[in-house]
């Protein structure tokens, strides 16, 4: 049973850009959390999805960010126009609607230059 | 507001040794919490988790003990090993909604020959 899947793995972008990340849950996970990991700080949350709905977006800035889960295909964080605070680690985690456990991708790193 | 607070930054265990991890959390709402382990450039690996409806929770090498009146939780970890050497992360949830995880800001644990 493969893990959390998260492309690419390391993501450089000039500022303006757009940046998408791409997730993949476990197989039998229907709940997707983004998260985002600043230098030196913890994970915060960003945005609870599942299939075709966002449940809790709470932790995404007011603009420029949108994340969905279709009902095929993996789940997208959208950056537009990104800027050099962007810069960071966005993780992805998921989780079945058996527990309260959410496991976790590898991460996608973004560079703004 | 920090909610959940690791305020060691770092902690270095002779192998062999117990390693005690510390964690403190300030929102009583929190009833579900769980412990990640890092390696750098990698996701967090899903360690061991507690219900607030219990006190102390184990697997293996790993002890989690959770103290409600205190808002405190520890991982013990025993006996350490070098592969041990990491951040580790303690998470908490709220009892319904979303179940996003609230993370401290992590602790580097060090495990020396």
């Amino acid at each position: 049973n493969a893990g959390v899947m998260q492309n690419p793995r390391h993501l450089v972008r000039r500022r303006g850009q757009e940046a998408r990340l791409r997730c993949s849950p476990m197989k039998g996970h229907s709940h997707v959390y983004w998260y985002r990991q600043l230098p030196e700080e913890g994970l915060k949350f960003m945005v609870y999805l599942q299939k075709e709905n966002i449940i809790d977006e709470s932790g995404m800035p007011k603009e420029r960010f949108s994340a969905e889960f279709p009902k095929e295909g993996p789940s997208i964080l959208r950056i537009q126009q990104v800027v050099r605070g962007d810069s960071a680690a966005y993780f992805c985690a998921s989780r079945p609607s058996s527990t309260d456990t959410q496991y976790f991708g590898p991460g996608t790193r973004l560079t703004v230059l | 507001d920090q909610q959940v607070k690791q305020n060691s930054p770092s902690l270095s265990v002779q192998e062999g040794r117990i390693s005690i991890l510390n964690c403190d959390y300030t929102n009583s709402m929190f009833d579900y919490f769980l412990w990640y382990k890092k390696y750098p450039a990698e996701g967090p690996t899903f360690l061991i988790s507690i219900s607030s409806i219990k006190d102390k929770n184990e697997d293996g090498r790993f002890t989690v003990f959770l103290n409600k009146s205190a808002k405190h939780l520890s991982l013990h970890i025993v006996p350490s090993q070098p592969g041990d050497s990491a951040v580790y992360f303690c998470a908490a949830s709220g009892k319904q909604g979303a179940q996003k995880l609230v993370f401290g800001q992590g602790t580097r644990l060090t495990i020396n020959p």
